[in-house]
């Protein structure tokens, strides 16, 4: 069963425009956190928020946490070709020794 | 540091056929763990291990078996391959607990006749 649902599935923007990815979650969580895949590779960890946490920023990063929606958002802004990639959004619930991970957004940046 | 290495990158199997995928970290992370991806289907958790001579099934874990005798490997073995398990398999680990952020193995790909 997956914990986190990632919206859209599918994102395709111009360089330079901001990308929003969006994840929404079932259970009360410790944390969330946001992955890379480069076609054919291993994820790539980019940032965590635990539940205390309401936005966290990582470099062009931002990620926001609504514990009360069980959502959150990724927001990448001024996009360059090198993050086309897939972005994947992870749960860990409370008491849980593990990762629930959603289905993923793919991103493509046309240049 | 390696980091997460797996081997092997590719495998082509024969229906019934077994073999183990390696895994091994350097990075004396005590969680490791096993993902299979799929398309469309995201990552699931095939089983993990919160230290040497502890394991647990994960979401997917009927035809697959682990075990860790060591800190730094944890290998994933198929019993009998079947077509269902053609995917790409990673591996996974993180430093103490499996809730924290995890480093990713470059993956295998794995395809079943």
């Amino acid at each position: 069963s997956q914990q986190g649902e990632e919206d859209p599935q599918a994102l395709s923007i111009q360089e330079g425009e901001n990308a929003t990815m969006n994840c929404s979650y079932k259970t009360s969580i410790n944390n969330l956190q946001w992955y890379r895949q480069n076609s054919g590779r291993g994820l790539v960890h980019l940032i965590l928020i635990r539940s205390n946490e309401r936005e966290k920023h990582s470099g062009r990063l931002r990620v926001t946490l609504d514990t009360s929606k069980k959502s959150s958002s990724l927001l990448i802004t001024a996009s360059r070709a090198a993050d086309t990639a897939s972005y994947f959004c992870a749960t860990n619930k409370q008491g849980a020794q593990k990762l629930v991970f959603g289905q993923g957004t793919r991103l493509t940046i046309n240049p | 540091n390696a980091g997460v290495t797996q081997t092997p990158k590719f495998q082509v199997l024969k229906t019934g056929q077994s073999m183990t995928l390696q895994c091994a970290q350097d990075m004396n992370h005590e969680y490791m763990s096993w993902y299979r991806q799929d398309p469309g289907m995201g990552l699931r958790l095939i089983h993990y291990s919160v230290g040497a001579g502890i394991t647990d099934q994960g979401e997917v874990p009927n035809g697959y078996n682990v075990s860790r005798s060591t800190t730094e490997d944890f290998p994933l073995r198929l019993l009998s391959a079947a077509p269902s398990q053609t995917s790409v398999y990673f591996c996974a680990s993180s430093y103490s607990r499996g809730g924290e952020t995890q480093y990713f193995g470059p993956g295998t790909r794995l395809l079943v006749l």
